[in-house]
């Protein structure tokens, strides 16, 4: 099993480009959420969908965007890269929200903006 | 073994050696807390887990203990092995709220 896809593994981009960071599922899991890590600062949440066909805030979700297309599947978009969104992004899945169950992660999106 | 607190950047222990890595949580409503290992490049991976109505856990050459009373959790690894060199960080949830994780720990094993 996979478990929690992530693509692209590194990215560089450029201060006002766009990009669309994708994620994948085959856990069959009902939640799932995006977080950024960066040095300490420990995981802080973006983005978050309890359940296909919801999306909600988390700690951290100015200058992000994101979609549940299915329920496998919750991207995470960038529309203007900033500098400060230089980080490593993490998408994570759980079988269902509020519930007591570990959260899975992928391996991670490196993402450097200049 | 060596214990050490999460405001400690890196735990060294000696292969074969036990190790206590600690977490002190912050809120008296977390009902549920997981122990995460990172290795570099990799994501977070789930190592055990325990809710609020128990005081251990085990699996295999892990220990999760839970005092609620201090708020704090620890990590035992038994015979501690090159392989386990990595980050730990806990994270603790309540039922009304989301995941929330620490700021995590080294672990470095000396052959």
């Amino acid at each position: 099993n996979a478990g929690v896809t992530q693509t692209p593994k590194f990215q560089v981009l450029k201060t006002g480009q766009s990009m669309t960071l994708q994620c994948a599922q085959d856990m069959n899991h009902n939640s799932m959420y995006w977080y950024r890590q960066d040095p300490g600062m420990g995981l802080r949440l973006i983005y978050y969908s309890a359940s296909e066909g919801t999306t909600d805030k988390g700690e951290v979700p100015n200058g992000y965007n994101v979609s549940r297309l299915n329920k496998r599947e919750f991207s995470l978009r960038l529309e203007s890269a900033a500098p400060s969104q230089t980080s490593v992004y993490f998408c994570a899945s759980q079988w269902a929200f509020r519930q007591n169950q570990p959260q899975h992660f992928g391996d991670g999106t490196r993402l450097s903006i200049l | 073994g060596e214990s050490v607190g999460l405001h400690l950047p890196t735990l060294s222990v000696q292969e074969g050696d036990n190790s206590i890595i600690n977490c002190a949580y912050s809120n008296s409503a977390s009902d549920y807390f997981i122990w995460y290992k990172q290795e570099s490049g990799k994501g977070p991976q789930f190592i055990i887990d325990i809710r609020s109505n128990m005081d251990k856990r085990q699996g295999q050459r892990v220990t999760v203990l839970l005092n609620k009373t201090v708020k704090h959790l620890s990590l035992q690894i038994a015979a501690t092995q090159p392989g386990d060199s990595a980050v730990y960080f806990c994270a603790e949830n309540r039922l009304d709220s989301k995941l929330t994780f620490g700021k995590g720990i080294t672990l470095s094993v000396r052959p």
